[in-house]
């Protein structure tokens, strides 16, 4: 069974501070995804990468998937209220469903 | 606008009732997938479906079952609800021919079982 670890599991922090958030695996995937989860609604994905050691970056976040394609990050630079939800990273490999990470729990604090 | 919609949002039902949950895409895709959420487990999947009359048992698929018998639908059926099956579940649908192209969701469903 392919797992995807997520850390830290919970994170409170203060707006304007940077901060990092981790999902490893011991598989390899060809892509993963990182989706945004507020209160009372469905996850929305925010981006897939699919080349290993590739960077994206949207507005203040930036994703890196790490160059075996075993794990990523989500890193957000000068955090605000509005960032605040459940961060959740997805992987894929083949005609496999997705394998979803547990989720790091962000709460931005004005 | 194309969407992804879920029904009833909330539903509290009582041990050993059938329940249906509801879920209708209007995007048109193939794929079409089911999970449940719950706290320190994470979204974990059901039932999945890649076309019509096909569907597949997911990771927790005991005590569910699905049918597809249009694009556009995949209902949700607990045969005899259990105070285990109390949690959010949430439908998800999926357009490349490759199923683990991004996922569009649902709202949600909250179920109580008393």
């Amino acid at each position: 069974t392919q797992l995807l670890e997520q850390s830290p599991q919970f994170l409170s922090i203060q707006e304007g501070e940077n901060l990092t958030v981790y999902c490893n695996s011991s598989s390899v995937f060809s892509s993963l995804q990182w989706y945004r989860q507020e209160p009372g609604e469905g996850p929305v994905l925010l981006v897939t990468v699919v080349t290993g050691g590739e960077v994206k970056k949207l507005k203040r976040l930036t994703f890196q998937f790490g160059d075996a394609r075993k794990d990523s990050s989500l890193h957000i630079t000068a955090a605000q209220p509005g960032d605040t939800g459940l961060y959740l990273c997805a992987g894929a490999t083949g005609n496999t469903p997705l394998v979803f990470g547990k989720g790091t729990r962000l709460s931005v604090i004005a | 606008d194309a969407e992804i919609t879920q029904s009833p949002r909330h539903k509290i039902t009582e041990t050993g009732r059938q329940v249906t949950l509801a879920c209708h895409q209007t995007w048109n895709h193939n794929n079409m997938f089911w999970y449940r959420q719950d706290l320190g487990h994470g979204l974990r999947l059901i039932h999945y479906s890649y076309g019509v009359q096909d569907t597949n048992k997911g990771e927790v698929s005991d005590g569910y079952s699905v049918s597809r018998s249009n694009t556009e639908d995949l209902p949700l059926t607990l045969e005899s609800a259990a105070s285990s099956q109390t949690s959010v579940y949430f439908c998800a649908s999926s357009e490349l021919a490759g199923p683990s192209d991004s996922q569009y969701f649902g709202p949600g469903t909250r179920l109580t079982v008393l």
